[in-house]
């Protein structure tokens, strides 16, 4: 069955840090697909970035970079210079491709920056 | 594009009673998924839609049911309200059947007293 861990529960840094949450996933399938999204207080869940599982190229978009690793099941995110508005709880998920939509959520890892 | 929009955004109600949550997918967007988000669980997968036939259901009771309609409007019902069941509730909708990003509503935030 697939899985989603979110190790870290709450990180907090100081405005302009860098920041990077860790995300492990387990699956049977070949074809899948990986995501985060972020949770601001309102409560409403934003998608960020997708990922899926035949391109490991990493990327940077904007502020935010991935870093995935087949080989550790591994699904990285890093805010880089942070900001009191990435302040939010993060998600990552995971999408079989037998499965539909369906996602498949870690527990989630709360993120404070301080001005 | 508007948003997925969930209504009613807040609902209290008793032990016993039954409730139905609404939600409006995005526009051209016909799979709708429902997510339930409490402090203990996480967010857990309830069911999914799409063109009106349910494709996917995730490990909760027969309580709780759903649908969609011809407009890929889909309402979700929990009936015989536990007080375990107080959770927010979280729509999302996608443009494709499989592996495609999500996006949320703002949910309802159920309270069962």
């Amino acid at each position: 069955a697939q899985k989603v861990t979110q190790a870290q529960t709450e990180i907090s840094v100081v405005e302009k840090e860098d920041v990077t949450l860790d995300c492990v996933y387990e699956t049977r399938d070949t074809t899948y697909y990986l995501f985060w999204y972020k949770q601001p207080p309102s409560g409403e869940l934003v998608f960020l970035i997708r990922r899926n599982s035949f391109d490991e190229q990493n990327e940077i978009s904007g502020r935010y970079s991935w870093n995935f690793q087949k080989s550790t099941s591994s699904f990285n995110f890093t805010i880089t210079a942070s900001q009191v508005v990435d302040s939010a709880v993060y998600f990552c998920a995971l999408s079989e491709g037998a499965a539909g939509n369906k996602l498949t959520f870690g527990g989630g890892t709360r993120v404070l920056v301080k001005p | 594009k508007a948003g997925v929009t969930q209504t009613p955004r807040y609902l209290i109600k008793t032990r016993g009673q039954q409730v139905t949550l609404s939600c409006s997918p995005i526009s051209g967007h016909r799979s709708v998924s429902w997510y339930q988000q409490t402090p203990g669980q996480g967010l857990q997968f309830l069911f999914e839609y799409f063109s009106e036939t349910q494709r996917n259901k995730g490990n909760f009771p027969g309580r709780f049911s759903g649908r969609q309609f011809s407009n890929s409007r889909s309402e979700m019902n929990v009936s015989t309200l536990e007080l375990g069941d107080s959770a927010l509730y979280l729509c999302a909708s996608s443009l494709g059947i499989t592996g495609r990003e999500q996006y949320f509503g703002p949910g309802t935030r159920l309270t069962v007293t």
